[in-house]
């Protein structure tokens, strides 16, 4: 049974650091990409990062860019999300997703429960 | 960026009725397009990838067509346990964008 598991979130002042991790069993981490997606309290889902199955290659929504960054350590089976210069406006439940590919990218077949994050003075 | 735009953002409709939600891309996307039902306090769930195969376990009424830019979600007979938030995706390439969502409530 694939599971993710999320940890890390809290509150946080605005501007300071917080590092998210979510930590995967049931499949082997290092074949597929992964994503992190948040969603603020009564919004939509909304993609923020994603890394290749290798990690060689990451991406970010331009709503975190150059503040966000996502990375993996195969040997832990674990996936980070650090996140600095936090604003009130990433507060949010931020889910892990498993991505698979299919065809000509990857949908999310398997989401961790999340871990709440609130950015707050 | 591609924008994907879902309507209605709500609907409330009676149980056995047909249910219909459009997703719509602002540039094609080919058929890679998923949806996803997040019922209340839960964890999103994938129901439809490539535009119209059903993922495993998910209930026969559900259904997805399209292809491009115009796609759409039916429910041939909403059931209460149906009530949820449905969410396109867009996946041929990053980001990964979402739509805005539909919120299913029984009338």
């Amino acid at each position: 049974e694939v599971q993710l598991l999320e940890s890390g979130g809290g509150l946080v002042q605005p501007g300071g650091s917080l590092r998210l991790s979510c930590v995967a069993s049931g499949f082997t981490f290092s074949n597929y990409d992964m994503s992190w997606v948040r969603q603020a309290p009564g919004k939509g889902l909304e993609w923020v990062s994603g890394i290749s199955s290798t990690g060689g290659s990451t991406f970010y929504a331009d709503s975190v860019k150059g503040r966000f960054t996502i990375s993996r350590d195969k040997s832990k089976n674990t996936l980070y999300l650090q996140m600095n210069s936090l604003r009130a406006e990433d507060t949010a439940k931020y889910y892990c997703a498993k991505e698979y590919h299919y065809g000509s990218g990857s949908y999310y077949n398997e989401w961790g429960q999340g871990t709440l994050v609130t950015v707050s003075s | 960026d591609i924008q994907m735009t879902q309507s209605p953002s709500s609907l409330s409709a009676s149980v056995g009725d047909r249910v219909t939600i459009t997703c719509r891309a602002t540039q094609g996307v080919s058929n890679s397009l998923a949806w996803y039902q997040q019922k209340p306090g839960k964890v999103p769930k994938l129901l439809i990838y490539a535009a119209s195969t059903l993922q495993s376990g998910v209930p026969s009424r559900f259904s997805g067509s399209g292809s491009g830019t115009d796609f759409t979600l039916t429910i041939s007979s909403l059931q209460p346990e149906d009530v949820a938030t449905y969410y396109c995706q867009k996946y041929n390439n990053d980001p990964l964008t979402f739509g805005g969502g539909t919120k299913v409530e029984i009338k």
